[in-house]
């Protein structure tokens, strides 16, 4: 079984700050661990996606992601953040073979506010 | 490629009528995922499919609910009959199984209110 917690529901930070977004998993396997992006009225986009390679992961628009299994934890970030980072973040852990054949477990999503 | 395709994109209807709620997957993928997203409960999978067979339906509520892939171009998601706790975004989503890529497309969902 497994489970997704994302810290804090809701992020506010100011236009040009860090944004760090926390994800921490329960796997009883070795996860494939994925953050995806929902605007408003529309589906989910994948940011990034771990697969056991390299454990830090860049993703699209300037977003990173570390995998630290000692930490359990997959922590979403972006150095400088802009207006149109505002949106809906999800943290989701897929089971063994992360092939694309499993369902994905979702974390509750974190909704981030950019303070101009 | 046109995407995960989902139709039709809003849906009302009252309690006890059934709902039909459509996905095309992208062409070429051979794994498809029924979601349901709710303010309550979050996102949630229902049930998914590897060349058109269920594989995992754990995840849909109760009888009243039904998933069909008659082939690798469409698949349905019924309610029949609907009750107002089923109001949610409805979305699916497909991918490559095997591939190298592990990632899961999304369709625009279906927003379904039933009154």
């Amino acid at each position: 079984a497994q489970s997704v917690t994302q810290l804090g529901s809701h992020v506010s930070v100011s236009e040009g700050a860090l944004v760090l977004l926390r994800c921490n998993y329960s796997s009883s396997v070795p996860p494939y661990l994925f953050w995806y992006v929902q605007y408003p009225n529309q589906g989910l986009q994948l940011l990034l996606k771990y697969t056991s390679a390299a454990t830090l992961v860049k993703g699209i628009n300037g977003f990173e992601a570390e995998f630290k299994k000692s930490e359990t934890s997959f922590h979403l970030t972006k150095p400088s953040a802009h207006m149109s980072d505002a949106a809906e973040y999800f943290c989701a852990v897929s089971a063994d073979s992360g092939g694309g054949a499993d369902g994905l477990t979702f974390g509750k999503g974190t909704h981030l506010i950019i303070q101009p | 490629d046109a995407g995960v395709i989902q139709s039709p994109r809003h849906e009302v209807t009252e309690m006890g009528q059934e709902v039909t709620l459509r996905c095309k997957p992208i062409s070429g993928h051979n794994s498809l995922f029924w979601y349901r997203q709710t303010m309550m409960r979050g996102l949630e999978l229902l049930i998914y499919f590897n060349n058109n067979v269920p594989i995992d339906d754990s995840g849909m509520p109760e009888d009243r609910f039904s998933a069909k892939m008659p082939n690798a171009s469409f698949s349905t998601l019924k309610i029949q009959p609907s009750e107002p706790r089923d109001s949610a975004v409805y979305f699916c989503a497909s991918s490559l199984a095997g591939g190298r890529s592990y990632e899961q497309y999304f369709g625009p969902g279906t927003r379904l209110t039933v009154t």
